[in-house]
């Protein structure tokens, strides 16, 4: 089956960097996508990574390693508008399958 | 560009009834559209693959006489929750795919709150 981890809750200050961890271990993987949710409404596109390296947008960047199965947000200068949930999710085939998603605390 | 409309936002209904929820595509075809649930403080579980004028794929778990999926054209699909039960309860979000779209192609829409009581 599709496993794909990532740590429940963290924790961080305003101004702060945090990272946000997942791993996965799917078959047919083609990509891997984060989104950020707030509550009740639908995920917001955060970036996708196909290769593996670092992609840099703004505040946030995201990392992949296909071969270790692992890929990584990186979240700079927070606000405390970060706070929200941040879901990986794996595409397999044309499907995206999630993780159980981190919620994000950002305190000033 | 890329805009998924999906309604209603909520619906309360009473046990045994059926709810249908509509994904509409607005500015865009999506030959496939994708179905999910999720419970509170949980990440979305991916529950059908719709495409366009084919059965839907079901995932493992998921019962297809329960929740029934059309996808009749190119820019619409429909979630029916047949005899809602309160286990049923939960936010159901679609995605539709455009290939060439925006955003990677998958776009979502903005949920659905079902409660049943």
């Amino acid at each position: 089956g599709q496993n794909i981890d990532q740590p429940t809750e963290m924790t961080a200050t305003e101004g702060a960097i945090v990272q946000i961890n997942c791993t996965y271990q799917t078959s047919g993987f083609n990509g891997l996508f984060w989104y950020q949710q707030h509550a009740g409404e639908a995920p917001t596109f955060l970036s996708y990574n196909v290769l593996d390296g670092l992609e840099e947008k703004g505040r946030f960047s995201s990392f992949l390693s296909r071969s270790k199965g692992y890929s990584y947000l990186l979240l700079k200068e927070l606000q405390m508008k970060d706070s929200a949930s941040y879901l990986c999710a794996a595409r397999i085939g044309t499907a995206l399958i999630f993780g159980k998603g981190t919620t994000l605390s950002v305190s000033s | 560009g890329a805009v998924v409309s999906q309604h209603p936002s909520r619906v309360i209904c009473k046990s045994g009834t059926s709810v249908k929820i509509e994904c509409r595509s607005l500015d865009f075809q999506a030959t496939t559209m994708f179905w999910y649930r999720q419970f509170p403080k949980q990440s979305l579980m991916l529950m059908a693959t719709s495409n366009e004028g084919s059965k839907a794929t079901y995932e493992q778990g998921v019962e297809k006489d329960k929740f029934l999926i059309n996808h009749a054209s190119l820019t619409l699909s429909t979630l029916t929750v047949t005899s809602a039960h309160p286990e049923d309860s939960s936010f159901y979000i679609c995605s539709a795919r455009d290939k060439t779209g925006p955003n990677y192609g998958y776009t979502f829409g903005s949920g659905t709150r079902l409660t049943v009581v």
